[in-house]
């Protein structure tokens, strides 16, 4: 299993470009989540969704938009880039069951890597 | 809303050490709790996952406990080694919504 997979790792764009970042999972997993990361701080939820079709919003969705048309994809859209939106962006997945209580587990992708200027 | 505190920011130690890294929820209605691992440059590794109904949780030289009513958790690392040098991350469970609140991290450098 490849697990969490994310492309690009790194992108450059300039202010007002538009961009889709890529998620991916093979594991089966019902949940998944976008997060942003700022240097030095903790992760912020941008987006989640609970199924194919389903999706909402979390602590910083301003500026973004998700799609889930399929179990395995969850891409994040970003519309008119702004120099804020410069952070590593991860995707992470899990599931609403799991052996030895591990449901809601979270396993995450190696992250994007956006720089907006 | 839930608040999420790791104590210290950072902590360098020399190899070897037996060490304890705190963290500190506010809303104990948590469904469980996860501590992750971050490399520079790099993504999150889960460590460790406690139940709500669970008091610790081992693997290898790694245990975690969790008091629930209190809102605490810790991570003990035993024996340090440099390859355990990173950011560890704390993130309770909410019941409320299932999203994974996060603590700001904990930066760990183990001296050789």
């Amino acid at each position: 299993n490849a697990g969490v997979t994310q492309t690009p790792k790194f992108r450059i764009l300039k202010i007002g470009q538009s961009m889709t970042l890529q998620c991916a999972q093979d594991m089966n997993h019902n949940y998944m989540y976008w997060y942003r990361q700022d240097p030095g701080m903790g992760l912020k939820l941008i987006y989640y969704s609970v199924g194919a079709g389903i999706t909402d919003k979390g602590e910083v969705p301003n500026g973004y938009n998700v799609s889930r048309s399929t179990t395995e994809d969850f891409p994040l859209r970003l519309e008119l880039a702004a120099p804020s939106q410069t952070s590593v962006y991860f995707c992470a997945s899990s599931s609403t069951w799991g052996t030895s209580g591990t449901a809601y587990e979270q396993y995450f992708g190696p992250g994007t890597r956006l720089t907006v200027t | 809303k839930q608040e999420v505190t790791q104590i210290p920011a950072a902590l360098s130690v020399p190899e070897g050490e037996n060490l304890v890294l705190n963290c500190s929820f506010t809303d104990s209605a948590i469904y469980n709790l996860q501590w992750f691992r971050q490399d520079p440059g790099k993504g999150l590794t889960s460590l460790l996952l406690i139940q709500s109904s669970q008091r610790e949780q081992t693997s290898g030289r790694l245990n975690a406990s969790l008091d629930k009513s209190s809102g605490r958790s810790t991570l003990y690392i035993a024996a340090s080694q440099p390859g355990d040098s990173a950011t560890y991350l704390c993130a309770p469970f909410m019941d409320s919504n299932y999203q994974l609140i996060w603590g700001a991290g904990t930066k760990l450098i183990i001296k050789p």
